[in-house]
């Protein structure tokens, strides 16, 4: 069965460097997502992103953050320059049949 | 904002026991409320896309309930194995592609 998939699974950064998260969305999908999930706090919305171009954004989507989508399979998430409450599990979803499907996340830890 | 609730934070039940969860979600416009269910290291899996009031799904021992005019939806465990143990999260969309909300989800504990 088609799944998204998330690298790398875990990322250690050191505070002001930049990072980039990469997913690959199951291949039929039009519609992507990056949510976070801080330690013991819920899933939160980053952007969502259909026809190469960003649809939606949270307040914390700020100008640090960007997505790409750079060849048509990869979907990408940069941190220009990543903070210490950056630190989070990210997942990325893909819409497909009603619902969104998740990748199992990048457990970002700053330092 | 939208508030997504979710009761109760943990539970553990042992072998066999039978249990269920509550989702609390906004009751006006509501468009779908979805379930997830997320194991440690893996992908959060989708269990249910619930739409209509009443609506009562099913997949294998877990069935999940809809009450959209109270704002609630229910899933049920029956005779939980020690694999079914993962967090149980609950989301809902302002529309079908749009972002989703989540409740902070449920973790359960299944001891054999």
């Amino acid at each position: 069965e088609p799944e998204v998939t998330q690298t790398p699974s875990h990322q250690v950064t050191q505070m002001g460097q930049e990072v980039i998260l990469r997913c690959v969305p199951i291949s039929n999908h039009l519609y992507f997502y990056w949510y976070r999930q801080i330690l013991g706090q819920k899933v939160e919305f980053l952007v969502s992103f259909y026809n190469n171009e960003i649809s939606e954004k949270s307040e914390i989507f700020d100008d640090q953050f960007s997505v790409e989508r750079p060849d048509g399979s990869n979907f990408t998430l940069k941190i220009r320059s990543t903070k210490l409450e950056d630190s989070a599990m990210y997942f990325c979803a893909s819409y497909g049949r009603d619902t969104q499907y998740f990748g199992p996340g990048t457990r970002l830890t700053v330092l | 904002i939208l508030n997504v609730e979710q009761s109760p934070q943990s539970l553990h039940v042992q072998e066999g026991d039978s249990t269920n969860f509550t989702c609390s979600f906004p009751s006006s416009n509501f468009y779908a409320l979805h379930w997830y269910r997320w194991e440690t290291a893996k992908s959060p899996e989708a269990l249910f896309v619930m739409t209509l009031n009443g609506d009562e799904k099913k997949k294998g021992r877990i069935s999940a309930t809809l009450n959209t005019k109270e704002g609630y939806s229910y899933l049920y465990i029956k005779g939980s194995q020690p694999e079914d143990s993962a967090t149980y999260l609950c989301a809902f969309p302002n529309s079908g592609y749009s972002t989703l909300t989540f409740g902070k989800g449920t973790m359960l504990l299944v001891s054999p």
